[in-house]
């Protein structure tokens, strides 16, 4: 069974700070997705990393895959409470690419 | 921008009804998805759908649950017989391809809150 962990289950900062969100997994997966999800409505992408090693950035998001496809970080600068948000990691692949989500990162940032 | 739209927003329903939940997912997508989100808990995939037919399905979607593309729009959920169990989201989500790591970025509709009662 295919599982994503993600780290940390909440984090409460302030507004300016750095924080970085993890995601692990034992299995290897051909692409990852994160995606930010309010309460009541649906996961939106945000980026999607298909390579060992790759970097995308985001304006103040930035996205790494590990280089073994098993571990992805997302890491936010001078945070804002527009960021504020449930972060979701996903793991794709097979033949139907269904996804497998991760534990989610509550992240609230106090103005 | 091209989105996945899902109806209706919020379905209330007895134990034991049937429920259809439905999905409109983006037109030149070919991989149909159903994953739910108990309160609190994490996205669980449901099933996907491709070329008119199921190409995978987890564990949860036992024989009371049913999807179908019934037109070229459409795609739809069928619960059945409902339990209070699957008083969850309901999202849809669509692909423009499903096996190649290039182009496989899913898209989620709003999702449908389904309570039972």
């Amino acid at each position: 069974t295919q599982l994503l962990e993600q780290s940390p289950q909440f984090l409460s900062i302030q507004e300016g700070e750095n924080l970085t969100v993890y995601c692990n997994s034992s299995s290897v997966f051909s692409s990852l997705q994160w995606y930010r999800q309010e309460p009541g409505e649906g996961p939106v992408l945000l980026v999607t990393v298909v390579t060992g090693g790759e970097v995308k950035k985001l304006k103040r998001l930035t996205f790494q895959f590990g280089d073994a496809r098993k571990d992805s970080s997302l890491h936010i600068t001078a945070a804002q409470p527009g960021d504020t948000g449930l972060y979701l990691c996903a793991g794709g692949g097979g033949a139907t690419n269904k996804l497998i989500f991760g534990t989610g990162t509550l992240l609230a940032v106090q103005p | 921008e091209p989105e996945v739209t899902q109806t209706p927003s919020h379905q209330v329903t007895q134990m034991g009804q049937e429920v259809i939940l439905r999905c409109v997912p983006i037109s030149n997508h070919l991989y149909f998805y159903w994953y739910r989100q108990i309160l609190g808990q994490k996205v669980e995939f449901l099933v996907s759908f491709y070329n008119n037919e199921i190409s995978e399905k987890s564990e949860i979607f036992d024989d009371q649950f049913s999807v179908e593309r019934p037109d070229g729009s459409n795609f739809t959920l069928k619960i059945r017989s409902t339990k209070l169990e699957d008083s969850a989201m309901y999202f849809c989500a669509s692909t423009q391809q499903g096996n190649r790591r290039v182009n496989t970025e899913a898209f989620f509709g709003q999702g449908t809150r389904l309570t039972v009662v």
